[in-house]
Parts: C-alpha cells; sequence; structure tokens
C-alpha cells in the first residue's frame, strides 16, 4: 500500500517561513491535499490540488509537488497556525484514501 | 451553510456493534460521495470508507473490511456507517466528509466539509 512520510513537527517563529514535507514514492504523479488540525477540531481544507487554495485560505498558504516530494509552506507565520497539518492523496491501484502521518506545527 | 452532523456515538463492548449517522444540510449529498475518517485518541487521521452518490461504488480500508458498512439515504440527506465486531483499536472519533472531487466526475477524494466528529469508545 502507498506510504505518505511526514516530519512528526516543526518549529517556526513568528513572521518566518514554514515547509512541511510530505514524501512518496513517485508523490509528484499524483494530486495531494492539505488538512490543518486545530486541538478539539475537525481538519480544515487548507490546499487541493497540490496548490489551490480553497476560498477562504490565505494566500499565505501554498504548495507544491514534485518528484518525491510535496511541500507545505505557510509564510509569515502567525500564532494562530500552530496544529496538526496531514497531507492526503488517492491510492488508486488499492482504491485507498490515504493521509500521512501529520505534522505539528509548532509557532515559538 | 454546508453542515455534516455526527450522531450514534457511545460506548460499546469489544465485540458489539454501533451505528454512526452523519446528517447533511445546506447541500444535497446525492450529487456528492461521501467518506467516513476517524481518528484515535492522539493519534492522525486514518480513512476508513468512501461510498460514492449513487452508492454503486464502495472502498473500505483494509482494518475495517468486513466488519462496517457503509450506506447512505439520499432521500433523507443523511450518510450511515454500521459498525459491528468492534475492537478495542476502534476506539476513535469518526468523522464523516464530504468528497468534493466527485462533482467533476472523477474518483480522487478529496475533503471539503466535515462534520465535528462523533465519539466511539469500545471498552469493557
Amino acid at each position: 500500500s502507498y506510504v505518505l512520510t511526514q516530519p512528526p513537527s516543526v518549529s517556526v517563529a513568528p513572521g518566518k517561513t514554514a515547509r512541511i514535507t510530505c514524501g512518496g514514492n513517485n508523490i509528484g504523479s499524483k494530486s495531494v491535499h492539505w488538512y490543518q488540525q486545530r486541538p478539539g477540531q475537525a481538519p480544515v481544507l487548507v490546499i487541493n490540488y497540490d496548490s489551490d487554495r480553497p476560498s477562504g485560505i490565505p494566500e499565505r498558504f501554498s504548495g507544491s509537488n514534485s518528484g518525491n516530494t510535496a511541500t507545505l509552506t505557510i509564510s509569515r507565520v502567525e500564532a494562530g497556525d500552530e496544529a496538526d497539518y496531514y497531507c492526503q492523496v488517492w491510492d488508486g491501484n488499492n482504491d485507498h484514501v490515504v493521509f500521512g502521518g501529520g505534522t505539528k506545527l509548532t509557532v515559538l | 451553510e454546508v453542515q455534516l452532523v455526527e450522531s450514534g456515538g457511545g460506548l460499546v463492548q469489544p465485540g458489539g456493534s454501533l451505528r454512526l449517522s452523519c446528517a447533511a444540510s445546506g447541500f444535497s449529498i446525492n450529487t456528492y460521495s461521501m467518506n467516513w475518517v476517524r481518528q484515535a485518541p492522539g493519534k492522525g487521521l486514518e480513512w476508513i470508507s468512501y461510498i460514492s452518490g449513487s452508492s454503486s461504488t464502495i472502498y473500505y480500508a483494509d482494518s475495517v473490511k468486513g466488519r462496517f458498512t457503509i450506506s447512505r439515504e439520499n432521500a433523507e440527506n443523511s450518510l450511515y456507517l454500521q459498525m459491528d465486531s468492534l475492537r478495542a483499536e476502534d476506539t476513535a472519533v469518526y468523522y464523516c466528509a464530504r468528497d468534493r472531487s466527485s462533482i467533476f466526475g472523477v474518483v480522487i477524494p478529496y475533503f471539503d466539509y466535515w462534520g465535528q466528529g462523533a465519539l466511539v469508545t469500545v471498552s469493557s
């Protein structure tokens, strides 16, 4: 089955740029979606189809996907961005949705 | 306003059964594929099941296949998850989620709306 690998944690100072990676075999050939989950809340879609931002998501959130790594980039990080972030793809070979293990973003 | 509201969670003994419901409002679910995703305490997200708008296509995660059954009643704008032979490792918050990709006629699911979740605890 397809596996997505994320770093367990990323730390960044306010105003700086955070980059959260999502590794998978030839992930560049798949569409990657990203979710933000604040404590005690349901996940929220922040990036779909590698780099598209849903309505209402700040322009500070962006995404890229190439080769074996997809990346969620958060510019000018704010305290409110502190949350868990998950990448997600569709594994068409097994007809399964796959989530990465999640990355906890800490704003220092 | 699009809303998804899960219900039916609770405490159940190992080997028992539970049925979750997800009531949708603000849109008609018949045009969307729907999914269940769960999250064990302190753990990450785990997808468990997908159902197409017409119920013609259904997928399950290996961890629940043969024990859980997804269904929908479009006339009631509702989604269901029948959970049988429950195990301690099924303890989690269960979310229903709408698949945005389904309106494009493709099966590349991603989730634009989520419910608030229903807690299922399997314990003796």
